[in-house]
């Protein structure tokens, strides 16, 4: 089944700790990216990936990092949580210059 | 800045009735444009989309025209269901000088729809 998957699907943290949520797509796509989604606001991108070894920013990609060695995986790192990272983030996939992006069940983290 | 504006919502409409849900857009180029559907507790999922100006996009009995004149990208549905329930959002795909894809989301739009 083609898919995208994220791990975990809830987190709860304390600020400063550094935490990995995995994506991992099965269907080659190249491109890859990262949303948060905030009542109100709608999914803002952080960070896309055009192929491996290729990543750019997003419109929020403050406090957040990521790579791409591989091309089936794109894990976000955030080094050090602070409470405004609290959000329902979202990994997505495609084919590159697709616009139909497949997109993870989402990852829901808090940070206290 | 680019950016996507959206009707404000929650949307609540009788079965049947008839569904339009405003976009419009602000954008540098020549975005593309689309329509994603998030269903309670899911991933977003692409609902229809748009390349060029006077395209029409449609799925599913939605439908959506590229209106490069007033930026816009308005979403109908001439009958809507109990199960198109969702939160709507519209977003732009812009393609960067360095052949990067970026893209913008709108807030979404939540529609309820009772039987």
């Amino acid at each position: 089944e083609a898919q995208v998957t994220q791990n975990p699907r809830y987190l709860i943290t304390v600020t400063g700790k550094k935490l990995t949520v995995t994506c991992s797509q099965n269907m080659n796509h190249e491109y890859m990216s990262w949303y948060r989604q905030d009542p109100g606001l709608g999914l803002r991108q952080i960070y896309y990936s055009m192929n491996v070894e290729v990543t750019d920013k997003g419109d929020v990609p403050e406090g957040y990092k990521v790579s791409r060695k591989e091309k089936r995986n794109f894990p976000l790192i955030l080094e050090s949580p602070s409470p405004n990272q609290t959000s329902l983030y979202f990994c997505a996939s495609s084919l590159v210059y697709s616009g139909e992006q497949f997109f993870g069940p989402g990852t829901r983290l808090t940070v206290l | 800045g680019d950016s996507v504006t959206q009707m404000e919502g929650p949307v609540t409409l009788s079965e049947e009735a008839f569904l339009t849900i405003n976009c419009t857009y602000t954008a540098t180029g020549y975005p593309s444009l689309f329509w994603y559907v998030q269903y309670p507790g899911e991933g977003l999922q692409l609902l229809l989309k748009a390349t060029k100006a006077d395209d029409k996009g449609s799925n599913k009995g939605f439908e959506a025209t590229y209106r490069k004149e007033t930026t816009s990208f308005h979403l109908e549905k001439g009958s809507v269901q109990v199960s198109d329930s969702a939160v709507y959002f519209c977003a732009l795909k812009l393609i960067r000088d360095n052949y990067g894809q970026n893209f913008v989301f709108g807030p979404g739009t939540r529609l309820s729809v009772l039987p």
